[in-house]
């Protein structure tokens, strides 16, 4: 397996540019989560989803839309990128169900927005 | 859910005990402690849970406090790859709970 897997692993935006963040996971995991984590802090949920065509807001959505029309697949979509986007997502996956209801992350995506 | 409370860092030394504190004294019934770990560039990486007992796996040890408002988590042999930052999360169990980080506690193990 896999786990959860993320591209690009790096990007360089200008303002105003939008761009999606892909996440795919192999184990069949119901949830699906993005997070950011800006230097020094730790991670914020933007977005969740508890199964296909089910999404909510987590901490810090503005800015951000997700879909989820796949079990696999749970890409993040930034519109109109903006220099406080500069960030560490990370994307994340589990069953949903427990505890532990063991968070599984994938490698991120540093992006830079200038 | 409860807010967790940790020092911002410590060190040990390589093939010491390492002794990880966290303080949760708001925490309820229903409510787990987790220690995840997020080593340099990394994603987070789950460790250990418990509720009120103490718990141990092949990565750890949890010792809860009889009053659940503090808990230790203990690396018994650190290595220099435990070198991370380690997040304690109180969460409770129920539908769309979710994790919660702060900023950890910085653990640095030395040669």
């Amino acid at each position: 397996n896999a786990g959860v897997t993320q591209t690009p692993k790096f990007r360089i935006l200008k303002i105003g540019q939008s761009m999606t963040l892909q996440c795919t996971q192999d184990m069949n995991h119901n949830y699906m989560y993005w997070y950011r984590q800006d230097p020094g802090m730790g991670l914020k949920l933007i977005y969740y989803s508890v199964g296909a065509g089910i999404t909510d807001k987590g901490e810090v959505p503005n800015g951000y839309n997700v879909s989820r029309s796949t079990t696999e697949d749970f890409p993040l979509r930034l519109e109109l990128a903006a220099p406080s986007q500069t960030s560490v997502y990370f994307c994340a996956s589990s069953y949903g169900t427990g505890p532990p209801d063991e968070q599984f992350f994938g490698p991120g995506t540093r992006l830079t927005v200038l | 859910d409860a807010k967790t409370t940790q020092p911002t860092s410590m060190d040990c030394a390589e093939g010491r005990a390492a002794n990880l504190p966290c303080n949760h004294s708001t925490i309820s019934g229903n409510e787990y402690v987790y220690w995840y770990r997020q080593i340099h560039s990394q994603g987070p990486q789950y460790i250990i849970h418990g509720l009120k007992n103490n718990e141990t796996n092949e990565m750890a040890s949890l010792i809860i406090t009889e009053d659940r408002k503090s808990s230790t988590l203990i690396l018994p042999h650190a290595t220099l790859r435990d070198t991370a930052v380690y997040y304690c999360i109180v969460r409770h169990t129920g539908a769309n709970s979710k994790l919660t980080f702060g900023k950890g506690i910085t653990l640095s193990v030395r040669p």
